[in-house]
């Protein structure tokens, strides 16, 4: 049973272009959270998704991003034109309902030149 | 979710245990109590969590003050691979939960040889 597959590993964006971050949680697990951990920072909490829907996006910018997790396929954060302080390691995690922990992935780290 | 406070930093020897403090004096009567741990350059793992009774597992132990204020994570026996942040988060659910887990900037653990 693979854990949590996020792709890519590293990314590198020259500013105004677009990332695309993949996330495919552990087989079985409908819950996926995305996390960004800014360099020295602890993780924060971005959006909550279940299949088709986000359940909270709370700690999503308000503008460039966007996440979804479709019906089929993995779960994509996409962030429209980066800047330098979109920089950071990117976590997704999933879990098959809300009562069991999170499984993490390794990350993808974004860098923006 | 309500706050925690964890020293910044804490060093052990090899082969001895450790014991992680975490003071949490504005939790609620529902939050259960979380420990995660990061390894450098890894997703955060999931290590133990409980409510109100000490919880043992195959990583640490977890006690849990009489008046939940505090907390201690204990590994009996460290070895080079625990050394990593950790971090103790408090939710309302007993698992990932709808709103996300609050990362603190947990506490680095140095693992002497």
């Amino acid at each position: 049973n693979a854990g949590v597959m996020q792709n890519p590993r590293h990314l590198v964006r020259r500013r105004g272009q677009e990332a695309r971050l993949r996330c495919s949680p552990m087989k079985g697990h409908s819950h996926v959270y995305w996390y960004r951990q800014l360099p020295e920072e602890g993780l924060k909490f971005m959006v909550y998704l279940q299949k088709e829907n986000i359940i909270d996006e709370s700690g999503m910018p308000k503008e460039r991003f966007s996440a979804e997790f479709p019906k089929e396929g993995p779960s994509i954060l996409r962030i429209q034109q980066v800047v330098r302080g979109d920089s950071a390691a990117y976590f997704c995690a999933s879990s098959p309902d809300q009562v069991y922990g999170y499984t993490f992935g390794s990350g993808t780290r974004l860098t923006v030149v | 979710d309500a706050k925690t406070t964890q020293p910044n930093s804490m060093e052990s020897n090899e082969e001895e245990p450790v014991h992680l403090p975490c003071n949490h004096s504005t939790i609620s009567g529902t939050d259960y109590i979380h420990w995660y741990r990061q390894l450098p350059s890894q997703g955060p793992e999931y290590v133990i969590h409980g409510l109100t009774s000490n919880v043992n597992n195959r990583m640490a132990s977890l006690a849990i003050a009489e008046d939940r204020k505090s907390s201690t994570l204990i590994l009996h026996r460290a070895t080079l691979r625990d050394a990593a942040v950790y971090y103790c988060i408090l939710s309302t659910y007993s698992g990932g939960g709808a709103d996300g887990l609050t990362f603190g900037k947990g506490t680095h653990l140095i693992i002497q040889p």
